[in-house]
């Protein structure tokens, strides 16, 4: 059973439109995330979302919009899409375990979004 | 802003070698996490060091947290084309916002 699942797989759309990507997890987490990942591999946080609390990478454009219909969802909504954000995006989820002080995450395959 | 910083950014070795990456930050961290990502895949967890000096071995790899708990070293003993990927380490604030390094991008020839 896929833990963290994402859709589409690959994304190619032309600049200025919008488009969303959908993620699920059925680990039973607390804790969702967005992250992007750039062409140099560079892997950076764009959301977290956990019990209704969404926060939020201040570098992140407010194109960008996370929705969570439940604990088992995150979509991530981008609005006017432009030629920089093409890039890998990831979700990811994690369990808060305070007692070892550590979020480990476990991540989704992936959506490479092409905008053209 | 925390950062951290992976070396070697790239590393390719023949079949049977060792190697270690590491990870530094002037920044302490609560944990630190290594995870491997394989080329059209989302990364998966490695292991999770918790304590200053720990050690943790994962078969032929073994994993080590600094004593201040700013850095960190993956070393894999006798490296097989299997083992070709990108490794992360990613740190832990205590909060839930992971910061990952910039990642070594490991390849083993046979």
């Amino acid at each position: 059973d896929t833990a963290v699942s994402q859709t589409p797989k690959y994304l190619v759309t032309q600049m200025g439109n919008d488009k969303s990507i959908k993620c699920e997890q059925n680990l039973g987490h607390d804790t969702m995330y967005w992250y992007k990942q750039d062409s140099k591999k560079f892997l950076k946080i764009m959301f977290s979302y956990n019990n209704k609390e969404l926060i939020i990478n201040e570098t992140v454009p407010n194109r960008f919009s996370p929705k969570s219909p439940d604990k088992a969802h995150l979509n991530l909504h981008i609005n006017s899409l432009e030629l920089g954000d093409s890039a890998v995006y990831f979700c990811a989820s994690s369990q808060d375990d305070r007692d070892r002080s550590s979020y480990e995450q476990y991540f989704g395959p992936g959506t490479r979004l092409t905008v053209t | 802003t925390q950062l951290l910083e992976q070396s070697p950014q790239f590393l390719s070795i023949q079949e049977g070698e060792n190697l270690t990456v590491y990870c530094n930050s002037s920044s302490v961290f609560s944990s630190l996490q290594w995870y491997r990502q394989e080329p059209g895949e989302g990364p998966v967890l490695l292991v999770t060091v918790v304590t200053g000096g720990e050690v943790k071995k994962l078969k032929r790899l073994t994993f080590q947290f600094g004593d201040a708990r700013k850095d960190s070293s993956l070393h894999i003993t006798a490296a097989q084309p299997g083992d070709t990927g990108l490794y992360l380490c990613a740190g832990d604030n205590a909060g839930n916002m992971l910061t990952f390094g910039g990642g070594t991008r490991l390849m083993v020839k046979p």
